[in-house]
């Protein structure tokens, strides 16, 4: 199955300001898809991102707080923008894989 | 009600007991079945897959399926300490996943 890079793997980050998280996966994937976990809680999907098109967000989730680029089929980007303490969370990337979906080992933000 | 609730909470549990981790679901277009298995600070790892009721065994593991009934099961035998991690299940077809169960398996 892929094998996904994802960074930074945590940052603590000011009230106000945007962090950008970046996935790279080692081979040729449709589509990549952006989670949320809150601490003790499980997994949220934030959007799906395709190659060549806007990103599907879910409900609760927009374009404006979480824009998302996907310029090929290897790379993608989340930011988080305009940040609130309520936005500190693990955010997590994933592919579709053989038998399931897989993870990169998540960006883990803090927000002060 | 929710479309997955997953039980136990956080469980602990001496070196070498049966570990027992379940979930049920509403969704009866659920028809792919996984367990992840989370280390702390690490991203989720598949653990286990199944489409089909009955059950599935890897080793230590044995993964059980209840189509009818509408609930899957996760069996952890002789547990070890290195198998102590939050155990998730998932779904494939709406990238559903249950909150998680924290096991500490105590040496």
């Amino acid at each position: 199955s892929a094998v996904i890079s994802q960074k930074p793997s945590r940052d603590i980050c000011q009230r106000g300001t945007s962090l950008t998280i970046q996935c790279q996966v080692d081979s040729q994937v449709t589509m990549m898809f952006w989670y949320r976990q809150q601490p003790g809680q499980s997994l949220t999907l934030i959007a799906t991102a395709n190659q060549g098109s806007e990103a599907t967000y879910e409900s609760g989730f927009v374009i404006d707080k979480f824009p998302i680029s996907r310029p090929n089929l290897t790379f993608s980007t989340l930011t988080v923008s305009n940040m609130s303490p309520e936005d500190s969370s693990i955010y997590l990337c994933s592919v579709t894989g053989p038998y399931g979906y897989t993870f990169g080992s998540g960006t883990r933000l803090t927000v002060v | 009600q929710k479309e997955v609730e997953q039980d136990p909470g956080p469980l602990s549990v001496p070196e070498g007991a049966i570990v027992s981790l379940n979930c049920t679901y509403s969704n009866s277009a659920f028809q792919y079945f996984m367990w992840y298995r989370q280390y702390s600070r690490k991203g989720p790892e598949l653990l286990m897959y199944t489409y089909s009721s009955g059950n599935k065994e890897d080793g230590r593991f044995t993964a059980q399926v209840d189509k009818s009934s509408k609930y899957i099961s996760l069996f952890i035998r002789d547990s070890q300490p290195s198998d102590s991690a939050t155990y998730l299940c998932a779904f494939y077809e709406q990238l559903t996943f249950g909150s998680g169960t924290q096991l500490t398996v105590l040496p």
